[in-house]
């Protein structure tokens, strides 16, 4: 079945570091990826996606290529701060269902 | 546009008892979908309710089960509570486009001792 498969953290960097966060993935056909991030208390925010191949997702400084040819999703940031500390999730639909499979979830700290 | 906004935000129940959760989606979106997070299993689907109708379900027991009213407004239900069952609960809404992004809200914590 579909799957999504995280690097282990957690990863702890100083601050203005480069971060990449690896992931990839085992669909059926090519589906959207997503990046979702979770800050302490709360729920899941929607942090980018790519819809097809070579689509590059960005926000907030945080970059994900789509390359089918690895089944990757890496995210990536050229410089991290404080504020960026959480748990991020790798995530693609399920073919024919409303319905997201997520990878383990990466703990990133930053320190100051 | 208003978020999906799930209700209560904190829990504590005991064992045996039963337990109701709900969640608003954003307004049009007509799919809701519920997920358990536990720092053992990560996130894991439930149920996914779309126009009134259970179109997909996880594989969890029975005890969980879901309903959802014709404004879209889901609710879960948890009866016989185990100790197992102290986690976040999540609810997602999504528009009726297969294989798009999911909203959450910002979760309902259930402890249960």
């Amino acid at each position: 079945g579909d799957s999504v498969t995280q690097m282990e953290g957690p990863v702890t960097l100083s601050e203005e570091a480069f971060l990449t966060i690896n992931c990839t993935y085992t669909a059926t056909g090519y589906p959207s990826l997503f990046w979702y991030v979770q800050y302490p208390g709360e729920g899941l925010q929607l942090l980018l996606k790519a819809t097809k191949a070579d689509d590059k997702g960005s926000n907030k400084g945080f970059e994900a290529t789509y390359r089918k040819e690895t089944t990757s999703f890496h995210l990536e940031k050229g410089s991290v701060q404080v504020s960026d500390s959480a748990v991020y999730f790798c995530a693609l639909p399920v073919r024919g269902a409303q319905k997201l499979v997520f990878g383990q979830g990466t703990r990133l700290t930053i320190n100051p | 546009k208003a978020g999906v906004t799930q209700t209560p935000r904190y829990l504590i129940k005991t064992r045996g008892q039963q337990v109701t959760l709900s969640c608003s989606p954003i307004s049009g979106h007509r799919s809701v979908s519920w997920y358990q997070q536990t720092p053992g299993q990560g996130l894991q689907f439930l149920f996914e309710y779309f126009s009134e109708t259970q179109r997909n379900k996880g594989n969890f027991p029975g005890r969980f089960s879901g309903r959802q009213f014709s404004n879209s407004r889901s609710e879960m239900n948890v009866s016989t509570l185990e100790l197992g069952d102290s986690a976040l609960y999540l609810c997602a809404s999504s528009s009726e486009i297969m294989n798009t992004e999911a909203f959450f809200g910002q979760g309902t914590r259930l402890t249960v001792v």
